[in-house]
């Protein structure tokens, strides 16, 4: 299973919107309505900030949206701030039962 | 509280084999698939392998198909990883994370392999 497609790098200035694009197939983001997000920041565990395309976990900002259009699923983050400086994953679930994670961005603030 | 807790990293020769565990606590662990997750350093994630809440599906990586072996034992919380005829690039560190998609995960053990 290839790894989903993302931008290695994004920025933005703080109070801007940036989106982060995340790009597979009909077999894995196109297929099914189970995309995630992931952050991490330097040294600490990956955080779920989206869910099921769309879905946010309770306790995080709804500054942070989810979506998709055919095989590409994209995070926005509105509003940014200097905190949202880190590193972020798209994840899917594949037809193979198995998931795949993009290949991860990096956003500067 | 959710907490998931890695051990059993460490330094190993090319070849040797080395057992991960992932202590759960705060759920009901006996009801959550869950992953393996590694990531080299400076790298991005890699998807390990996973195993359905009571073992009856596994599922692995082609990169670890038939080396890695996934387990879990319900009666004492705790999900195992057998890494067998390891190779330099699993030098990595090793997550273990709950659920789909991944909504907890431990804060990781390192594994080096190297002679």
């Amino acid at each position: 299973q290839s790894a989903l497609t993302q931008p290695a790098s994004v920025s933005g200035s703080p109070g801007q919107p940036i989106t982060i694009s995340c790009t597979g197939t009909s077999s894995d983001v196109g297929g099914y309505n189970y995309v995630s997000w992931y952050q991490q920041h330097p040294g600490k565990a990956p955080k779920v900030m989206i869910y099921d395309v769309s879905n946010r976990p309770s306790g995080v900002s709804n500054r942070f949206s989810g979506s998709k259009s055919g095989n590409t699923a994209s995070l926005t983050i509105s509003g940014l701030q200097a905190e949202d400086e880190a590193d972020y994953y798209c994840s899917s679930y594949t037809s193979s039962s198995t998931p795949v994670f993009g290949g991860g961005t990096k956003l500067t603030v | 509280q959710v907490q998931l807790v890695e051990s059993g990293g460490g330094v190993v020769q090319p070849g040797r084999s080395l057992r991960l565990s992932c202590a759960a606590s705060g759920f009901t662990f006996s009801s959550y698939g869950m992953h393996w997750v590694r990531q080299v350093s400076g790298k991005g994630l890699e998807w390990v392998a996973v195993i359905w809440y009571d073992g009856s599906n596994k599922y692995y990586a082609d990169s670890v198909k038939g080396r890695f072996t996934i387990s879990r034992d319900n009666s004492k919380n705790t999900l195992y990883l057998q890494m067998n005829n390891l190779r330099a690039e699993d030098t990595a560190v090793y997550y273990c994370a709950r659920g789909v998609p991944a909504d907890y995960w431990g804060q990781g053990t390192l594994v080096t392999v190297s002679s």
